[in-house]
């Protein structure tokens, strides 16, 4: 299958600092890619769609200049925690699908981010 | 937007036995149903999936099942094995538009 690989795997920062975490799909190109965060025990929720060469798509509730998102490539996509705070803290996941060739989704294998 | 409710959210079964999970869906355009088996700190893996026009779906000890009308599936893993014990998710999706709404996820324990 596809492979999407995610950077880094874990971090671990200080609060009022950003941090920066890649979604790279290696061996397809992804014009869109969604970014998941994941609280401990609980589901993926959505937090945007991220399309190539234009703004992100946020949710609902989901602070747009806190979690900056560029996708300036068809491989890769960038997710910025600006100003993190403790409750930031959480697993990033992205996924991306090779629209060319099938539906399925393939995920990075997150970033587990801890803000002291 | 779409709502996925998963139950039940912990399953413990006896090793050897059937497991099901079920889930239902609120928005009649999602068209695509995955499931996704994640171990603890990892990422999820799909594990199998279905499209509205089949009903059902098989792959070795693995099924989904698919009611469009009532919307909603399920997941049945038959001769469970310990390697089994993981937290599966169900998702749902418009065919075309990989945005996945997850379901709270299922703790299986298999016990041996």
């Amino acid at each position: 299958g596809a492979v999407v690989s995610q950077h880094p795997s874990w971090v671990i920062c200080k609060s009022g600092t950003s941090v920066k975490i890649e979604c790279r799909s290696l061996d397809f190109q992804a014009t869109t890619m969604f970014w998941y965060r994941q609280f401990p025990k609980q589901s993926l929720m959505l937090m945007a769609t991220s399309n190539e060469g234009s703004k992100a798509t946020y949710e609902q509730g989901v602070e747009k200049d806190k979690f900056l998102i560029n996708h300036a490539s068809l491989t890769l996509s960038t997710l910025t925690v600006t100003s993190a705070h403790p409750e930031d803290s959480s697993f990033y996941i992205c996924s991306a699908s090779d629209r060319g060739r099938r539906v399925e989704a393939f995920f990075g294998q997150g970033t587990r981010l801890t803000v002291v | 937007g779409e709502n996925v409710e998963q139950h039940p959210s912990t399953l413990s079964v006896q090793e050897g036995d059937s497991a099901v999970i079920k889930c239902t869906y609120s928005d009649s355009a999602s068209n695509y149903f995955p499931w996704y088996k994640q171990e603890l700190g990892k990422r999820p893996q799909l594990i199998i999936d279905i499209r509205s026009n089949v009903g059902e779906k098989k792959d070795q000890r693995i099924a989904v099942t698919l009611n469009k009308t009532a919307k909603h599936f399920s997941l049945h893993i038959t001769e469970t094995q310990p390697e089994d014990s993981a937290v599966y998710f169900c998702a749902a999706s418009p065919f075309g538009n990989e945005k996945l709404t997850f379901g709270t996820g299922t703790r299986l324990t298999i016990i041996p």
